[in-house]
């Protein structure tokens, strides 16, 4: 069975700080990750996606991927507290069905 | 802006109702559209694909009668949660891959709808 994990946390770190997330996946031949976040009941809204391993930066944010270790990275630089929310990774085991396959979640809290 | 929109945002009915909630790709054409449902507390779980012009494929567990998926055009797909009872409240959420593009694309999110059966 294909699995995403994720620490649900909380993560808490101080408004400035960087915050790391992590995600681990089980099917090693998986193509497309993503990072989604998600507001207490609100729908989630991308923020990023990685196809290749290494680093992939979009503003404060940065994914970073290892496929050979089955981990996927989301590093939030400067937290803010509106940064404060659920962060989803998704993994896309097949692009041929664009199944997604979701972690629980990291509930991430930036303290002022 | 938005480019799904999910219709209605919220739905409160009683036991045995049926529901039907809509799924629009705005500005752009959706083949394929995607349905999940997330429980308090819980990460979201496919539950369908709807696919336009031939019937949906539905997760291992996921009751095909109980839930109706119709893709009735190439920007809308519609879920139809039939006889709903108190189980069945939870938010439902559709998606499309990023503009139409390939189904390896970033998926877009509706606003989603929560649904409480009395």
């Amino acid at each position: 069975q294909k699995e995403v994990e994720q620490n649900s946390g909380p993560l808490s770190v101080p408004e400035g700080a960087i915050a790391s997330l992590n995600c681990t996946y089980s099917d090693r031949v998986s193509q497309s990750f993503f990072w989604y976040r998600q507001y207490s009941g609100k729908s989630p809204e991308l923020i990023m996606s990685i196809y290749s391993n290494g680093d992939k930066e979009d503003g404060r944010f940065t994914a970073q991927l290892n496929k050979a270790s089955q981990y996927v990275s989301l590093l939030i630089r400067d937290s803010q507290p509106s940064d404060s929310a659920t962060y989803l990774c998704a993994v896309m085991f097949s692009s041929n069905t664009g199944k997604l396959i979701f972690g629980q979640g990291t509930t991430l809290q930036v303290k002022p | 802006g938005a480019v799904v929109s999910q219709h209605p945002s919220r739905v409160i009915c009683k036991s045995g109702t049926s529901v039907k909630i809509e799924c629009r790709s705005l500005d752009f054409q959706a083949t394929t559209m995607f349905w999940y449902r997330q429980f308090p507390k819980k990460s979201l779980m496919l539950m369908a694909t709807s696919n336009e012009g031939s019937k949906a494929t539905y997760e291992q567990g996921v009751e095909k009668d109980k839930f109706l998926i119709n893709h009735a055009s190439l920007t809308l797909s519609t879920l139809t949660v039939t006889s709903a009872h108190p189980e069945d409240s939870s938010f439902y959420i559709c998606s499309a891959p990023h503009r139409g593009g390939g189904l390896d694309q970033p998926q877009h999110f509706g606003d989603g709808t929560r649904l409480s059966i009395l």
